[in-house]
């Protein structure tokens, strides 16, 4: 079976444009996660999904992000305009959501994004 | 609310020592606790987790976790350490959504 499939799996950009970061999840979960992964920050929760909407993006740091789900087997994340600061590994997870979920996350691997 | 506490951000044992990984909870209700294991420039994956029944937990690997309620720990171990074993891990508890320690990165000598 597929994984959570992301693209691109490495992106360098320059300040002020705009990223686009994609995610597949498994097919049949209905939950979908962002992460944000730093040295000094560690690994933060940016926003999740439940059957494609959004249910806490409290964790997304700025206005300039921005993350939809259209339907259940895609979702972006977007930095429009992107910084230094946002330099980071960023991982898509997904988890099935029913009856018996024990919140097991299961993560892509990730896209290393490079701002300069 | 819920936390999770993982206590040395570095480990380094010798190849076939023990590997002790240490994880305190905090949690309003009884969690689900996970080990996730990461090696360089991967995704995080499943180790083991712990959901209801047995405390003592095996994963993959060799390795096992146990619950202790009482001392709201989940330390991860391995008798025998390995040269793949080399990685970051993440303990994590899910009482409602996941979060996640600052993870150990265990090193193994030769």
């Amino acid at each position: 079976d597929a994984g959570v499939i992301q693209s691109p799996r490495h992106e360098v950009t320059e300040m002020g444009q705009e990223v686009t970061l994609r995610c597949k999840p498994i097919s049949g979960h209905n939950s979908l996660f962002w992460y944000r992964q730093t040295m000094m920050r560690g690994l933060e929760l940016l926003i999740y999904f439940n059957n494609n909407v959004p249910i806490d993006d409290s964790g997304m740091p700025e206005d300039r992000f921005s993350a939809k789900m259209p339907n259940a087997s895609f979702s972006t994340l977007k930095i429009q305009p992107s910084e230094p600061r946002d330099s980071a590994v960023y991982f898509c997870a997904s988890s099935p959501l029913a009856g018996g979920n024990t919140g097991e996350l299961f993560f892509g691997e990730g896209s290393r994004l490079t701002v300069l | 609310a819920q936390s999770v506490t993982q206590l040395g951000s570095h480990v380094s044992v010798s190849e076939g020592a023990l590997v002790l990984l240490r994880c305190n909870y905090s949690s309003s209700v009884p969690p689900y606790l996970f080990w996730y294991v990461q090696y360089p420039n991967q995704g995080l994956q499943l180790l083991l987790k712990y959901t209801t029944g047995a405390t003592l937990v095996k994963g993959i690997n060799g390795f096992e976790a146990e619950f202790k309620k009482s001392e709201t720990s989940f330390h991860l171990t391995k008798p025998s350490a390995h040269m793949s074993d080399a990685a970051e891990y993440f303990c994590a508890v899910n009482a409602g959504k996941s979060t996640f320690g600052d993870g150990t990165t265990l090193t193994v000598k030769p």
